[in-house]
């Protein structure tokens, strides 16, 4: 199965600072059509997960533009521009490219 | 608005049995697949199941095979996850959630419930 490390585990972050968060993966996550099936989700305490972003850089509707996606092949990283009280939580990233589809060990982003 | 709701879940004896349900609203429920995902406490997210729209597709985690099988009526908007032979380590909060199609994961978990928790526990 692919393994996905996501790094740091715990992300301090001071309010309207930039922070970043790492997935790498075990193997390539791009599928046989070219394309690249790894997805960011937040959850915030006490709540279910939302998703952020798809196919390695697409924002889902209403997510801030303060999010970003980017990488390739095996890795891949979701950025906040400038972070907020509420994106502060845990992140997943998530490959759909092999099978069985599975998630990262989780980053809690908190405030340091 | 788009919405699931997930129920059935408790306080079960190791090797008991669960049946999970999660009622969907707001969207053409049989357009989409649809997964169980589970949160054990305090640890991550992990996949166990999708069906798709129509029922004819399911596919399960090598965790659950065989113990768990997942299901859905169109006409009611639900889905289901029937738990057989369950485990402490089986306890968890059960998410249902979303998805667009089946493998490969392209557009999927869009959506989620809020959870039902089951406790595996003598």
């Amino acid at each position: 199965d692919v393994v996905l490390t996501q790094s740091p585990l715990s992300l301090p972050v001071t309010l309207g600072q930039p922070a970043s968060i790492s997935c790498r993966s075990s193997q390539s996550l791009v599928y046989i059509d070219g394309k690249t099936y790894l997805t960011w989700f937040h959850q915030r305490p006490g709540q279910s997960p939302r998703r952020l972003i798809y196919e390695v850089s697409t924002r889902d509707s209403g997510v801030p533009d303060r999010f970003s996606g980017s990488g390739s092949g095996t890795d891949f990283t979701l950025k906040i521009s400038r972070v907020e009280a509420e994106d502060l939580g845990l992140y997943y990233c998530m490959q759909g490219s092999h099978w069985p589809p599975n998630f990262g060990q989780g980053t809690r982003l908190e405030i340091k | 608005q788009v919405q699931l709701v997930e129920s059935g879940g408790g306080l079960v004896k190791p090797g008991g049995s669960q049946r999970l349900s999660c009622a969907a609203s707001g969207f053409n429920f049989s357009d989409y697949y649809m997964s169980w995902i589970r949160q054990a406490p305090g640890k991550g997210l992990e996949w166990l199941a999708y069906i798709s729209g129509n029922g004819h597709t399911i596919y399960y985690a090598d965790s659950v095979k065989g113990r768990f099988t997942i299901s859905r009526d169109n006409a009611k908007a639900s889905l289901f996850l029937q738990m057989h032979s369950l485990r402490v380590e089986d306890t968890a909060l059960y998410y249902c959630a979303r998805q667009y199609g089946g493998y490969p994961l392209n557009d999927a978990f869009d959506i989620w419930g809020q959870g039902t928790m089951v406790t595996v526990s003598s």
